[in-house]
């Protein structure tokens, strides 16, 4: 099985709301990762777990709060977010941190009103 | 600062032919990695290069890389329409940064 999910697949919330972004792999790998995609643009790597310990935070604003229960489970959650988070957000999961295939989630599609 | 070009950022080309696309980045790093993305959809790994030299392929794509010149090249051999996508490079910057390039957008047309 090498299938990482996400959810919800979209996401409408407002500027004062509180949601969070679900992402599971149960293929044993022991890094995970959260980027944000905008339209016809590269992702950006956002956060990193290896090891269920947060490694690379890449100054990503406060609103945006990553957490990972179990080496499993990654979470992200929103708060306060602004009209330009509007993105998609992608999960991965590799074996080891970078050094291997990352595969990716379907994405949540957010949008920020 | 970790920089990642990919060129041509557009190509249009002919099935059955072959092209290249390049990925040049800034910095020392032995780990670059290739992506494809179809419209709307998610990423999908391509290829994990690891060490100067690295050489990778599966069917009509092969990939390469030489850490010296900080180039690595997408190699597309007879094209066909389903490679119709956006390719993305993106370096690692042994776990200091992870960049992607801007990505090349590529059709192939019957």
């Amino acid at each position: 099985d090498t299938e990482v999910t996400q959810t919800p697949k979209h996401l409408v919330m407002g500027m004062t709301n509180k949601k969070s972004l679900k992402c599971e792999q149960h293929m044993g790998h022991r890094a995970m990762y959260w980027y944000k995609q905008k339209a016809k643009k590269p992702p950006e790597l956002m956060f990193v777990y290896s090891y269920e310990k947060l490694s690379i935070n890449e100054s990503v604003p406060s609103r945006f709060s990553p957490e990972c229960p179990n080496s499993s489970l990654l979470n992200l959650h929103l708060h306060a977010l602004q009209p330009e988070d509007s993105a998609l957000y992608l999960c991965a999961s590799s074996q080891e941190p970078y050094q291997e295939t990352q595969y990716f989630g379907p994405g949540t599609r957010l949008l920020v009103l | 600062e970790l920089k990642v070009e990919q060129n041509p950022l557009f190509l249009s080309m002919q099935e059955g032919k072959n092209y290249t696309i390049y990925c040049n980045y800034s910095t020392t790093s032995d780990r670059l990695y290739w992506y494809r993305q179809d419209p709307g959809k998610s990423l999908e790994s391509l290829f994990v290069l690891l060490s100067n030299g690295a050489v990778k392929q599966e069917g009509r794509l092969m990939a390469s890389l030489d850490t010296k010149a900080r180039l690595s090249t997408l190699h597309i051999t007879a094209a066909v329409h389903d490679l119709s996508a956006t390719y993305f490079c993106a370096v690692d910057n042994y776990g200091q940064n992870f960049v992607f390039g801007p990505g090349t957008r590529l059709s192939v047309l019957p």
